[in-house]
């Protein structure tokens, strides 16, 4: 059965302290990988598109890594504005709709 | 930018009652998706479309139907509300041919069923 599951379901942490978030996912064929940004009481704001192991995509604080079974949201010296619960979603080769991780919530403490 | 309106940010309403939510989007994207979610679980996809007059069922679908008469316009209809049915609703669209791609999502709709 095609799955995803992210680690932790919340991280604190302190202005500038790295850390990373893990999306594990097991598919039939990946066809993508999506990282999105939840704020409070909003919609999902898309940040990355992976396609392939290996593969990297970087925006300001944030990078993406993709292997065969998990992907990394790597937060560099994070800023209290990065505050926000960040969801993961899979589409698969033989389903094309989104497999949803239920995220992780990540508090950043100044 | 792409904006995606959901016409509802807060709603309550009484179990059994008929209830509208309504999304409308202004980039000309050809597919639209209803999803809801739900503390502790991913979001979960209700109902899908690919084009004007075509609607395909998602996970979740009962309960639920949808109308899609306009290509900006998609609607998600609870026939008859029940306290199950308590969730933020979630509209978004996208433009990628053959799956959904990239989204972009309205605010949601934080329905509430007493």
């Amino acid at each position: 059965e095609d799955q995803v599951t992210q680690s932790p379901e919340a991280l604190r942490l302190q202005e500038g302290e790295s850390s990373s978030l893990n999306c594990s996912y097991t598919v039939s064929g990946l066809r993508g990988l999506f990282w999105y940004r939840q704020d409070p009481g909003k919609g999902p704001e898309f940040l990355f598109t992976l396609y392939s192991a290996g593969e990297e995509k970087e925006k300001e604080r944030l990078k993406a890594t993709l292997t065969k079974k998990e992907s990394f949201l790597h937060i560099t010296a994070p800023k209290p504005e990065d505050s926000a619960t960040y969801l993961c979603a899979v589409q698969a080769n033989s389903n094309y709709q989104l497999i949803w991780g239920a995220g992780t919530k990540l508090i950043i403490k100044p | 930018d792409v904006k995606v309106t959901q016409s509802s940010r807060y709603l309550v309403k009484r179990t059994g009652e008929k209830v509208f939510l309504e999304c409308v989007q202004d980039m000309d994207h050809e597919n639209m998706f209803w999803y809801r979610q739900d503390p502790g679980l991913g979001l979960r996809l209700i109902y899908f479309s690919y084009d004007v007059k075509m609607k395909e069922k998602g996970d979740i679908p009962e309960g639920y139907s949808v109308s899609r008469e306009k290509k900006e316009r998609f609607s998600l209809i609870l026939e008859s509300a029940s306290t199950n049915q308590t969730s933020m609703y979630l509209c978004a669209s996208s433009l990628e041919t053959g799956g959904p791609g990239e989204l972009f999502f309205g605010e949601g709709s934080r329905l509430t069923v007493l």
